[in-house]
């Protein structure tokens, strides 16, 4: 079955520590996304990808990093340079650049800061 | 700036009707989304809006007017299942190689009781 896949779905990690999160998917979407979500906060954008090799800051990228090597993963790294790392992180993808379609999210993953 | 405004939390009876409002201020539009959230679950993909008017999809309908920055869900023949979150969001101003970022408001929780 095609979707977005996210792993783990609970990870916990020490302060200081960097922290990979990976999202795969077999979509063949050309747009992929990383978003992260609060309590009571709407869904903030960290990085965007629309092509491989090429990747956009969103709102709120300070102290994380990506890379887009694939098409059909979009890393993310929590770097210790995140202030408040604790949060639920969802990784989308949408269809090619010129199909203005829906975004399709991953099932996310739950990062706690001990 | 980007500004979307839902209510927080709503609560109404098995099998009537509740309106879920959204009024949004963007610089740029070019569609609105509805999307439902379980606790602890990815969003998924509700309704989609770019022009005025009604879109029904079974139970659920979303309306947009343009002029007056708005949007409603309406969830018909409510459900047990339907208590969740409903996050408004908006595609904004074409960002160059088939980007259009999405805005998302709060999210507001509907808690349907018997």
């Amino acid at each position: 079955d095609g979707g977005i896949t996210q792993s783990p779905k609970y990870l916990f990690r020490k302060e200081g520590q960097n922290v990979t999160l990976s999202c795969e998917q077999n979509l063949n979407h050309d747009a992929m996304y990383w978003y992260r979500q609060d309590p009571g906060q709407g869904l903030r954008l960290i990085y965007y990808s629309q092509i491989v090799n090429d990747f956009q800051k969103g709102d709120i990228a300070e102290g994380y990093s990506v890379s887009r090597e694939k098409k059909e993963s979009f890393p993310l790294t929590v770097t210790s340079a995140q202030k408040n790392p604790t949060a639920f992180y969802l990784c989308a993808s949408r269809p090619g650049q010129k199909r203005q379609g829906e975004q399709f999210f991953g099932p996310g993953t739950r990062l706690t800061v001990l | 700036g980007q500004n979307i405004d839902q209510p927080t939390e709503m609560t109404a009876t098995e099998g009537a009707i509740v309106q879920i409002n959204c009024t949004y201020q963007t610089s740029g539009f070019n569609g609105l989304f509805w999307y439902q959230q379980h606790a602890g679950e990815a969003p998924t993909f509700l309704s989609y809006n770019v022009l005025d008017g009604l879109e029904e999809k079974g139970r659920f309908s979303s309306f947009l007017s343009r002029s007056k920055g708005y949007s409603y869900l309406l969830l018909k023949e409510l459900q047990m299942k339907d208590s969740a979150s409903y996050l408004c969001a908006v595609r904004g101003t074409y960002s160059g190689a088939g980007s259009y970022q999405l805005t998302f408001g709060k999210g507001t929780k509907l808690s349907v009781i018997p």
